[in-house]
């Protein structure tokens, strides 16, 4: 079955101070694996997304890694700003060419504060 | 470019009734895909429709279909309402399916059932 699980399920950071956030999918075949920030009360958008070959990805504050050996992936944020407080959902595909199956994890919810 | 745009945005139903909701993307976007989104859940994948022709499935009942038309737009039906239906349902465009494209996230219709 596939799954994504992401840790922690909340965390709460200081204003200028660096996170990192976690998921594991036990997804096959892996197509592709994506990072979006949801803010409340809005849809979900696109942060990163990374295919099998690879490891990193940045976007402004947010670097995501992949270790597709572990099946791990991480999205580190830097100088954390309050605006980014959010729900950061991992979302992996499976499958090859158009017929892709989509499992999202259960989200991590960061609070920044001042 | 104007984005993705769903009506409507809030809507209440009794069980037993049943309930479409719209979607546009963002012109020039021919895959439309489907997604529920409860707390506990998170986001889970109904449907992806590409081209008027539905190309990824969830694990979802039959009660929930779905159509594109040949504008891209398109509707989502839920009939036979259910408690466990209330929810926010989003709506997310992408250039072509979503095997390795950006998806763009609507605002979401949530939807209430009495």
């Amino acid at each position: 079955k596939n799954q994504v699980e992401q840790s922690p399920q909340s965390l709460i950071i200081l204003e200028g101070k660096n996170c990192t956030l976690q998921c594991n999918y036990t997804v096959s075949p892996f197509s592709n694996l994506r990072w979006y920030k949801q803010d409340t009360g809005r849809g979900p958008v696109s942060l990163t997304i990374m295919t099998f070959s690879e490891n990193t990805k940045s976007n402004g504050r947010y670097t995501a890694t992949l270790d597709a050996d572990t099946k791990q992936s991480s999205l580190h944020i830097t100088a954390s700003q309050l605006s980014d407080s959010a729900s950061y959902i991992c979302v992996v595909s499976a499958g090859s060419g158009g017929y892709q199956k989509v499992t999202f994890g259960i989200g991590t919810k960061l609070q920044v504060i001042p | 470019k104007a984005g993705v745009t769903q009506t409507p945005r809030y809507l209440i139903k009794t069980r037993g009734q049943q309930v479409t909701l719209s979607c546009s993307p963002i012109s020039g976007h021919r895959s439309v895909s489907w997604y529920q989104q409860t707390p506990g859940q998170g986001l889970q994948f109904l449907f992806e429709y590409f081209s008027e022709t539905q190309r990824n499935k969830g694990n979802f009942p039959g009660r929930f279909s779905g159509r594109q038309f040949s504008n891209s737009r398109s509707e989502m039906n839920v009939s036979t309402l259910e408690l466990g239906d209330s929810a926010l349902y989003l709506c997310a465009s992408s250039l072509e399916t979503i095997s390795y494209n950006e998806q763009f996230f609507g605002p979401g219709t949530r939807l209430t059932v009495l």
